[in-house]
């Protein structure tokens, strides 16, 4: 079983930053937490991922309490394109990635 | 260049009939896995290879065989087609230690069994 929970939707303004939350209580020491997107009917795509220290890249930022019980996955500047599922998933080692329900995410203009 | 790719992109058939789908990566990776998308829109893992083997096999009918001839190419086969078969199928591939870019997923099968 996915060990995360996510809001089940979210909106943003074209334009503004997505703050997208996430719950993982029960992460362990050594495990990552990752973010996906699948947009439309495509295959879902990575993010971003990150252990212990915030991350960015060129698509988003990633910000993990020092507790690491939950994370915020923030589009800096959301557009259309950006509407999407999107996943935070806990890698567990030794398994396959175990996908949750996802926050659909609805960016309008 | 595609750094995954699934043939066929779409595939209708009949109940009772046997398919397969195939996949197949460039990126050096090696460990794939298939995944199903069903009706729901929830993403279940199935099976996953590393250099050839099975890691990973999960509650699948035993409709459902898997295989791997090299660590690029991981193929699905799947006997006496059923309704409940219809889903899009998904696969993916990474390396045993994740890395920077964790999996890299194809752009799926659709399957529909009538």
């Amino acid at each position: 079983d996915a060990k995360t929970t996510q809001p089940p939707s979210m909106d943003c303004a074209e334009g503004r930053a997505a703050n997208l939350p996430c719950n993982h209580s029960t992460i362990s020491g050594n495990e990552y937490v990752y973010w996906y997107r699948q947009i439309h009917s495509q295959g879902p795509q990575y993010i971003i991922h990150g252990l212990k220290n915030n991350e960015t890249n060129e698509m988003a930022s990633l910000i993990i309490t020092e507790d690491r019980k939950s994370s915020t996955l923030i589009l800096p500047h959301a557009t259309l394109r950006d509407t999407a599922v999107y996943y935070c998933i806990v890698d567990q080692a030794g398994t396959a990635l175990i996908f949750g329900k996802g926050t659909t995410l609805s960016v309008s203009s | 260049d595609t750094a995954v790719s699934q043939t066929p992109k779409y595939l209708v058939t009949q109940m009772g009939n046997d398919k397969s789908i195939k996949c197949e990566q460039n990126l050096g990776h090696d460990t794939m896995y298939w995944y199903k998308q069903d009706s729901k829109k929830f993403l279940k893992i199935m099976f996953s290879y590393n250099n050839k083997e099975l890691i990973i096999n999960e509650t699948v009918p035993n409709r459902f065989s898997p295989k791997s001839p090299d660590k690029a190419h991981l193929n699905l086969h799947i006997n006496s087609l059923e309704l409940g078969d219809s889903a899009v199928y998904f696969c993916a591939s990474s390396q045993q230690d994740r890395g920077v870019y964790g999996y890299t997923f194809g752009s799926g099968t659709r399957l529909t069994v009538v």
